[in-house]
């Protein structure tokens, strides 16, 4: 099965400094990668999703790449805020409503 | 998008007994997907629902588990003889077909 190792586990940077959060994955058939954003005690949130056709997408202070070769995505938070502090956890999916696996989960902090 | 509501928001239980975890879809779709985390743990998959019937199950869903939709309108995911590994949060979520799920707020199953 699919198998998702993200790094790093715990990022701090300085408010308004950039982060960058680094996830491979195992499995060629994977074609769907969503990032989710998860605050203490709350739901994951979808706040960005790359297919394999694309190689980057962009949504105002973030952006997630793919390097489909090398089976590796990535997310990045410009101009970062203390409001961008939580657990970020990215994901693979062979897509059409298939199952999500997740990686282990980025706990950033955005120091003020 | 509106995700999907969950009830009871926590449940406590006492070690072998049953315990029935809903979700509500606010509006029709047919896509459902059952995930637990472990508290400090990344997200896990359990089992995947369309159009009534399981399209996917993890190995962590065993014959312990069962879901169901009981009136064609709540998803119910049921665990027979609870142990205390099953204490976790529970994340129904709803999917679009296209890959995109969104998460429900969670039930807090703890037991003792």
């Amino acid at each position: 099965g699919e198998n998702v190792e993200q790094h790093p586990s715990t990022l701090s940077v300085q408010e308004g400094d950039s982060a960058v959060i680094k996830c491979t994955y195992s499995d060629s058939a994977s074609n769907y990668f969503p990032w989710y954003k998860q605050e203490l005690g709350k739901r994951p949130q979808l706040i960005i999703d790359i297919r394999s056709n694309v190689g980057e997408k962009k949504d105002q202070r973030i952006a997630v790449t793919l390097n489909k070769t090398a089976k590796h995505f990535s997310l990045h938070i410009t101009e970062t805020q203390p409001e961008d502090s939580a657990v970020y956890f990215c994901a693979a999916s062979p897509g059409s409503a298939r199952q999500l696996t997740f990686g282990s989960g980025t706990q950033l902090t955005v120091l003020p | 998008e509106p995700e999907v509501t969950q009830t009871p928001s926590h449940q406590v239980t006492q070690m072998g007994q049953e315990v029935i975890l809903r979700c509500v879809p606010i509006s029709n779709h047919l896509y459902f997907y059952w995930y637990r985390q472990i508290l400090g743990q990344k997200v896990e998959f359990l089992v995947s629902f369309y159009n009534n019937e399981i399209s996917e199950k993890s190995e962590i869903f065993d014959d312990q588990f069962s879901v169901e939709r009981p009136d064609g309108s709540n998803f119910t995911l049921k665990i027979r003889s609870t142990k205390l590994e099953d204490s976790a949060m529970y994340f129904c979520a709803r999917g679009t077909g296209g890959g995109e799920q969104y998460f429900g707020p969670g039930t807090r199953l703890t037991v003792t």
